[in-house]
């Protein structure tokens, strides 16, 4: 049940936009994204609630389709500061546990 | 400042040996997480708590034990019946809600069993 993450990593210049993925078999009430530097904690990124709406922060935006099933990370104009590891974390349903099923993550690496 | 503290970064022990390790959460959460990291992997859930004096499983939560006698508090022991205990540990803490809310995380504690 875990979700599925692509492309497993990418490489960008400076400027360059990306696209994550993060699919699941399984209806979903919300997806959360995070950011990990190499040896870090991972870090709040977003979450959206099933609805199909797009958040944003700063260049890095994302959306929720959950007839698909599907949420997309969308880095624009990247920065040397965008490299890192994203995971996109799944919840299946508005329960209390908080508890997320994360993807196996998408390494992006952004060189000058 | 306002945040979680794990300790400590490193730990080093023996195999067969039971290791317990630490985490701290000023934020008052009342929800706490252990997650494990290994390469080139995501984030696994051990153990949950939603509530002091209550925890959940996660889906790895085999050769593991948790308490949680305090809200501050979530320490993690790593038993000698866990078989491949050599990880990076990620403790988080939420605001207990409806649906998961954002989750912030320690720095970690890389472990690692000879």
């Amino acid at each position: 049940q875990q979700p599925v993450q692509s492309p497993q990593a990418v490489i960008l210049r400076e400027g360059e936009d990306a696209v994550i993925n993060c699919s699941s078999s399984k209806a979903l009430y919300s997806v959360h994204w995070y950011r990990q530097k190499h040896g870090e904690a991972p870090v709040f990124l977003m979450i959206l609630l099933k609805g199909g709406e797009q958040k944003g922060h700063e260049k890095i935006s994302a959306s929720f389709n959950e007839k698909k099933q599907q949420s997309s990370l969308y880095l624009t104009a990247s920065q040397l500061s965008y490299s890192g590891t994203y995971f996109c974390g799944t919840e299946r349903s508005a329960s209390n546990t908080g508890k997320l099923i994360f993807g196996q993550g998408t390494t992006l690496q952004v060189k000058p | 400042d306002g945040g979680i503290t794990q300790s400590p970064k490193y730990l080093f022990r023996k195999e067969g040996q039971n290791v317990t390790l630490s985490c701290e959460q000023n934020l008052n959460h009342d929800a706490m997480y252990w997650y494990r990291q290994d390469p080139g992997q995501g984030l696994r859930l051990i153990y949950y708590s939603q509530i002091v004096n209550d925890f959940q499983k996660g889906d790895i939560a085999e050769g593991y034990s948790v308490s949680r006698e305090k809200k501050e508090s979530f320490p993690l022991t790593v038993t000698s019946a866990q078989k491949n205990p050599t990880a990076f540990y990620l403790c988080a803490s939420s605001i207990k809600g409806i649906g998961a809310g954002e989750q912030y995380f320690g720095p970690g504690t890389r472990l690692t069993v000879t």
